[in-house]
């Protein structure tokens, strides 16, 4: 199965760059790399997915390295509101059924 | 749109009661998945419904959780029996799924608490 790890816990000032890197070593070729944010009492909100290189949206980017067994969340330009748990979600296919794996999540907090 | 919805929004039963989690996925969605979040922890995947296939059921935590998927839509998620352990929010998401892993929109949860 594919486990991810992220760190724990990052801080971070207003208007500063953010990367949160996932490792995913077992990451198997049909997998997608999502990332996804959640604040308290909330379900988790959908931030940006890729597959390989990098892909690029109107509130983050994601850098994939060739290999695949990591990925980077970059968000440019944080503020307040950017603080909130980032969850690395790896899609995993194997033994003919699937399994999502979501990381821990990694506790984002912005300050003034 | 309507987004994905949960009912009930929280629940207190009691030990050894059984409890029903419903979910409402948004209309076209044909993929489902539910969730458990302890207090403070991440996401624990429970079981994953794709249209109407038959799911994996190998990823519920004991026998006495099930699921199930009418028409493909609305799922049920049922705890029997019901231990303090169990208590979490549960929280249900529904994509666009074929295959792999697709961006996934989560309900704002079910809230059990087990006394």
């Amino acid at each position: 199965l594919a486990k991810t790890t992220q760190p724990i816990s990052m801080d971070s000032y207003e208007g500063q760059e953010v990367n949160i890197t996932c490792s995913h070593n077992n990451i198997a070729t049909n997998d997608y790399i999502t990332w996804y944010q959640q604040f308290p009492s909330q379900g988790p909100r959908f931030i940006i997915q890729g597959y390989k290189t990098k892909v690029t949206n109107e509130v983050a980017s994601l850098f994939i390295p060739a290999d695949r067994k990591s990925s980077t969340l970059s968000l440019p330009r944080v503020s307040l509101s950017d603080t909130a748990v980032y969850y690395c979600l790896v899609g995993d296919i194997s033994g003919g059924y699937n399994k999502l794996i979501f990381g821990a999540g990694t506790r984002l907090a912005v300050h003034p | 749109g309507a987004g994905v919805s949960q009912s009930p929004s929280n629940k207190v039963t009691e030990k050894g009661k059984d409890v029903e989690l419903r979910c409402d996925p948004i209309s076209g969605h044909t993929a489902l998945y539910w969730y458990r979040q302890s207090l403070g922890q991440g996401l624990e995947f429970l079981i994953y419904f794709q249209g109407n296939s038959a799911p994996d059921k190998s990823g519920l935590p004991s026998d006495r959780f099930s699921a199930e998927r009418t028409g493909g839509s609305v799922s049920t998620l049922t705890i029997q029996r019901t231990q303090q352990e169990d208590s979490a929010v549960y929280l249900c998401a529904s994509s666009l799924g074929d295959t792999g892993v697709r961006e996934q929109y989560f309900g704002p949860g079910t809230r059990l608490t087990v006394t």
